[in-house]
């Protein structure tokens, strides 16, 4: 299957920073990118939908100016958590997808641990 | 709304023995249907998948699942499982173009 990576995979910050987290798809060119959280012993939970050069789709109670997404190009989606506060301490995925419909898989990067202190 | 059940949050069991972990969806429309492994600290392995066609579906690893409308089930089986099964496995749904998943079942492999 295709290759997904993630950059960090675990960061550490103080309250009140921001913190960008990398997603990259190595070897195909997703049209669409995933972004999840995940809290200890939980389920994925959405929390935006990014499709190449336009602005990312954000889940119902998802705050859209504190999680910001940008996806610039094909390969690459960034997610950036404003103002990091504990409470954002997480593990958040990514998946890509080459977009063809539901059916088409989507391809998970590893993860990155976010702990804010 | 779609939505996605698994029953069990943790399965215990032997090493080489049989394991079925349990999935129940509920949907208006027809889905697609996944399972998907997490080993710790890493992101998501699709075992298996559910598109159309025949109801049985066989995965990576040794592992399969049936997909069976009128319970509206897709429970995930495997013969005899090894150590290595050791991990959070996610049964997920989709229908548009978004993946609603389960809680998660912990199958922890005893020697």
């Amino acid at each position: 299957g295709a290759v997904v990576s993630q950059h960090p995979s675990r960061v550490i910050c103080k309250s009140g920073t921001s913190v960008k987290i990398e997603c990259r798809s190595l070897d195909f060119q997703a049209t669409t990118m995933f972004w999840y959280r995940q809290f200890p012993k939980q389920s994925l939970m959405l929390m935006a939908t990014s499709n190449e050069g336009s602005k990312a789709t954000y889940e119902q109670g998802v705050e859209k100016d504190k999680f910001l997404i940008n996806h610039a190009s094909l390969t690459l989606s960034t997610l950036t958590v404003t103002s990091a506060h504990p409470e954002d301490s997480s593990f958040y995925i990514c998946s890509a997808s080459s977009w063809q419909g539901a059916s088409d898989e989507q391809f998970f990067g590893p993860g990155t641990r976010l702990t804010v202190l | 709304a779609q939505s996605v059940t698994q029953l069990d949050s943790q399965v215990p069991v032997f090493e080489e023995a049989p394991v079925e972990l349990r999935c129940n969806y509920s949907s208006s429309v027809s889905v697609y249907l996944f399972w998907y492994v997490q080993y710790p600290n890493q992101g998501l392995q699709l075992l298996l998948k559910y598109l159309s066609g025949s109801t049985l579906v066989k995965g990576i690893n040794g592992f399969e699942a049936e997909f069976n409308k009128s319970q509206t089930s897709f429970h995930l089986r495997k013969p005899s499982v090894h150590i290595s099964d050791t991990a959070e496995y996610f049964c997920a749904v989709t229908v548009t173009d978004k993946l609603i998943f389960g809680t998660g079942t912990r199958l922890q492999v005893f020697p």
